[in-house]
């Protein structure tokens, strides 16, 4: 069945540093692939998504392309902040509406100023 | 983006009683409701998928008895949850999609504690 592996963490770096959290799966077809993210206490929410290989999300200075050939989804930040500290899910839907996500095991990521 | 309430937040119950927590979609029509449990430090667990106006489809090992789903309209799911032992203590998290996007807009969850 489809599945998505994610790197171990915890990840902690200092403020400033460079991010990056490997994100691969295994799907049949062509999924959706997404990163939430969540802070402590709270559900999740989406941080990028790309539908089809090649596109590249991003939002709020974090960017990951949909890369076909590798079967990976890579999550990057160029220089995180404090306020990145949080457990970073990516996951993988079809294409219908009305599938749920599957996600990896989550990657907690901890920045210290 | 789409809204996704969930009610309470929090919540206490003593160990045999029933906990109802509501998912409401409050600016679109959530035809399918997924609903998660997550333990601490660890991924989502799909426990089911629920249909406006059908019944819902469990995952295996999940007790359908024990975890009553109702989707009644296109922007209310409930999950109770009955006769709570402590073990059911966990955080909740629905989720619902919007009927022509494959993008999930999650509630804030609900973290249950059975004493």
């Amino acid at each position: 069945g489809d599945s998505v592996t994610q790197m171990e963490g915890p990840v902690t770096l200092s403020e400033e540093a460079f991010l990056t959290i490997n994100c691969t799966y295994t799907a049949t077809g062509y999924p959706s692939l997404f990163w939430y993210v969540q802070y402590p206490g709270e559900g999740l929410q989406l941080l990028l998504k790309a539908t089809k290989a090649d596109d590249k999300g991003s939002n709020k200075g974090f960017e990951a392309t949909y890369r076909k050939e590798t079967t990976s989804f890579h999550l990057e930040k160029g220089s995180v902040q404090v306020s990145d500290s949080a457990v970073y899910f990516c996951a993988l839907t079809g294409r219908q509406a009305g599938t749920a996500l599957i996600f990896g095991k989550g990657t907690t990521l901890s920045v210290s100023s | 983006g789409a809204v996704v309430s969930q009610h309470p937040s929090r919540v206490i119950c003593k160990s045999g009683t029933s906990v109802k927590i509501e998912c409401r979609s409050l600016d679109f029509q959530a035809t399918t409701m997924f609903w998660y449990r997550q333990f601490p430090k660890q991924s989502l667990m799909l426990m089911a998928t629920s249909n406006e106006g059908s019944k819902a489809t469990y995952e295996q090992g999940v007790e359908k008895d024990k975890f009553l789903i109702n989707h009644a309209s296109l922007t209310l799911s409930t999950l109770t949850v009955t006769s709570a032992h402590p073990e059911d203590s966990s955080f909740y998290i629905c989720s619902a999609d919007k009927t022509v996007n494959t993008e999930a807009f999650f509630g804030q969850g609900t973290r249950l504690t059975v004493v």
